[in-house]
This record gives C-alpha cells, structure tokens and sequence, in this order.
C-alpha cells in the first residue's frame, strides 16, 4: 500500500488555468506538507499544515493554496497559472509537525511527485 | 542566513569505489539532520537521520553520515557504490522554527551521483 500518494503524476495545462494536485496519506499522520523541486530540483517547503495550523512559507504567492478536506488529505489549488510555476510538486507527512521548537524527531514521509508543466 | 550547502553539483564513482557526499550547515544551533535520495522519477527516500547521541549513524542501502560539530558538517558515506546508487542525494535539515517560516525541512541543492563501470 502507497503511504503518501498524489494525483495526478504528470499535469500540463496553459498559462492562466486554475488546477488542483491531490494528496492522500493513509499513515495516520497529523501532519503534511508541500514542496516545490524546480528545473534546477532545487527543493523547497511551501507550506506545512496540520489540524491546528497552516504554516505558508512567505515567498509562495497568495495564488497557490492548500485545502484540507480531512486529516489524510492536502490538496493544493493553483490559481492563474505562471510558466514559473512549472515544477515537480511533492506532498508529505509526519507524524507530528516536524521541527526543532517542536521537539519532533518523526521522519517525514514523501509522496512520488507531480510534474506541472505550464505552456 | 540559515542554509544547508552540497558543495559538489555532480560526482563521478567507480562502481565498486568508495563515496563520500559533502554537506555543511550553517545554524546557531545544531539542527536534526537528514539525508535523502531520489532516484530518476522517482520521490524521496529517508537514508538516514541524526538528531542527537552517537555521531556516526547508520542507514538504509548501506550508507552512513557523520555528524561533526566542529565542522557543521554531515557527510555521507559509502565504502563500495553499486550501479543502482545512481540518483540525486540530498542533505536536509530541520530549521530552528523561528522567523515565520513553513516547519519542515530545508534541503541543500542536491548532488547527482553518477555511477560508472
């Protein structure tokens, strides 16, 4: 059984499109993220959330947002779509929220990505 | 600034020869560190982790890291690669959780590991 899986794997759309990229994780987890992997798989948090808090990473624009149906799930909605905004796309979970203040060791779980390219 | 460097961009390995993968931090304090790896296509696989205790910490695949305070550093290592350890590796590092920013983890920039016969 996949732990953290997402859908679609691969999404091409145009320039100015709104699109959704789902994720799922049956870990049990109270915790999960988004990433961006650029040209370049540079990889980058943008957002953590779990039922208490979304925590967004302040250099990602007010176009991308996440929405939590439940607590296995973390979808991420892209407004107007940008070229820049092609990338791979991965979700992830944790136990707890991962982080030193936190005092969370728990390792955190990564689903197999989605490539968003953008024409 | 807080920032997790991988110096080497590209490494080339004899199959059968011995790894080592760079990685250095910079944090006022010691953050939990982390390596991954990502095969062509494919997600991220945890290798190992260290969060405190014993400074050399055995993972998955045969790897190990060493954690050294003195250097701010947390290599990895292998004593003798296969052809299937051909794949981008990456460091990553919890942050302290101050400033505003997303809890999770920082990765370096990744090193991409190629594997010759």
């Amino acid at each position: 059984d996949t732990a953290v899986s997402q859908t679609p794997k691969y999404l091409v759309t145009q320039m100015g499109n709104d699109k959704s990229i789902k994720c799922e994780q049956n870990l049990g987890h109270d915790t999960m993220y988004w990433y961006k992997q650029d040209s370049k798989k540079f990889l980058k948090i943008m957002f953590s959330y779990n039922n208490k808090e979304l925590i967004i990473n302040e250099t990602v624009p007010n176009r991308f947002s996440p929405k939590s149906p439940d607590k296995a799930h973390l979808n991420l909605h892209i407004n107007s779509l940008e070229l820049g905004d092609s990338a791979v796309y991965f979700c992830a979970s944790s136990q707890t929220t991962l982080g030193v203040t936190s005092g969370s060791t728990d390792t955190q779980y990564f689903g197999p990505g989605t490539r968003l390219t953008v024409l | 600034a807080q920032s997790v460097t991988q110096p080497d961009i590209h490494i080339t390995v004899s199959e059968g020869a011995s790894l080592e993968l760079r990685c250095n931090y910079s944090y006022g304090a010691t953050p939990y560190l982390f390596w991954y790896v990502q095969s062509p296509g494919q997600g991220l696989q945890l290798l190992l982790k260290y969060f405190s205790g014993d400074t050399l910490v055995q993972g998955i695949k045969g790897f190990e890291a060493e954690f050294k305070r003195s250097q701010s550093s947390f290599n990895l290592r292998k004593p003798s690669v296969h052809w299937s350890d051909a794949a981008e590796y990456f460091c990553a590092v919890v942050p302290t959780g101050s400033g505003g920013g997303a809890d999770g983890l920082t990765f370096g920039k990744g090193t991409h590991l190629i594997i010759q016969p």
